[in-house]
């Protein structure tokens, strides 16, 4: 059974820092793509960022260029997401999702990551 | 960035009616399109790729149309587990964006 485990949500200060993991399992991860999707409290998906099988290319969201570094371990099965000058408007819960012929096929439960003074 | 727009933003209907979401990019995305479900609290689910492709698992009421610019997703002979939102999402190029989501509500 495919699963998907993010941790490392938490209550941050605007400007501070914070490093998401995904735990997968179930599957052989080095052969998908993964990507980061996030929902802010009562909005929509958002895209965060995407990393392909062996981390060669890596594509981010405009609105978190520069401040994010999404990263890979294939031999511990592990995704992660380094969030650094944190604002308001990341305030959302991380998702970590499995992509599968560009279509993300598997998503974890998801982790709150809540930035505020 | 490719931006997609549904509609409408919430519909209500009752049990064994039939619902179409339609879905719009800003440009061709060919039949890169993809459907997810989404109940409160839970992470969303994959129910249509490629615009018309059923994913494993899911029920046959569930289809999804369309190519280009213009797409739609339909819900026949509803059930109470189908009230949700759903958003769509196209898989054309990076960024991948989403559609602001349409929810479903019980009539």
């Amino acid at each position: 059974e495919v699963q998907l485990v993010e941790s490392g949500g938490d209550l941050v200060q605007p400007g501070g820092s914070l490093r998401l993991s995904c735990a997968a399992s179930g599957f052989t991860f080095s052969t998908y793509s993964m990507m980061w999707v996030r929902q802010a409290p009562g909005k929509g998906l958002e895209w965060v960022s995407y990393i392909s099988r062996s981390s060669i290319t890596i594509h981010y969201a405009d609105s978190v260029k520069g401040r994010f570094t999404i990263s890979r371990d294939n031999a511990k099965n592990s995704l992660f997401l380094q969030m650094s000058n944190l604002r308001d408007e990341d305030t959302a819960v991380y998702y970590c999702v499995r992509e599968y012929i560009d279509y993300f096929d598997y998503w974890g439960q998801g982790t709150l990551v809540t930035v505020s003074s | 960035d490719i931006q997609m727009t549904q509609s409408p933003s919430s519909v209500s209907a009752s049990v064994g009616d039939t619902v179409t979401i339609t879905c719009r990019a800003s440009q061709s995305i060919s039949s890169w399109l993809a459907w997810y479900q989404q109940k409160p609290g839970k992470a969303p689910k994959l129910l249509i790729y490629g615009a018309s492709s059923l994913q494993s698992g899911v029920p046959s009421r569930f289809s999804g149309s369309g190519s280009g610019t213009d797409f739609s997703l339909t819900i026949s002979s509803l059930q109470p587990e189908d009230f949700a939102t759903y958003y769509c999402q196209q898989a054309n190029n990076f960024p991948r964006t989403f559609g602001q989501g349409t929810k479903v509500e019980i009539k």
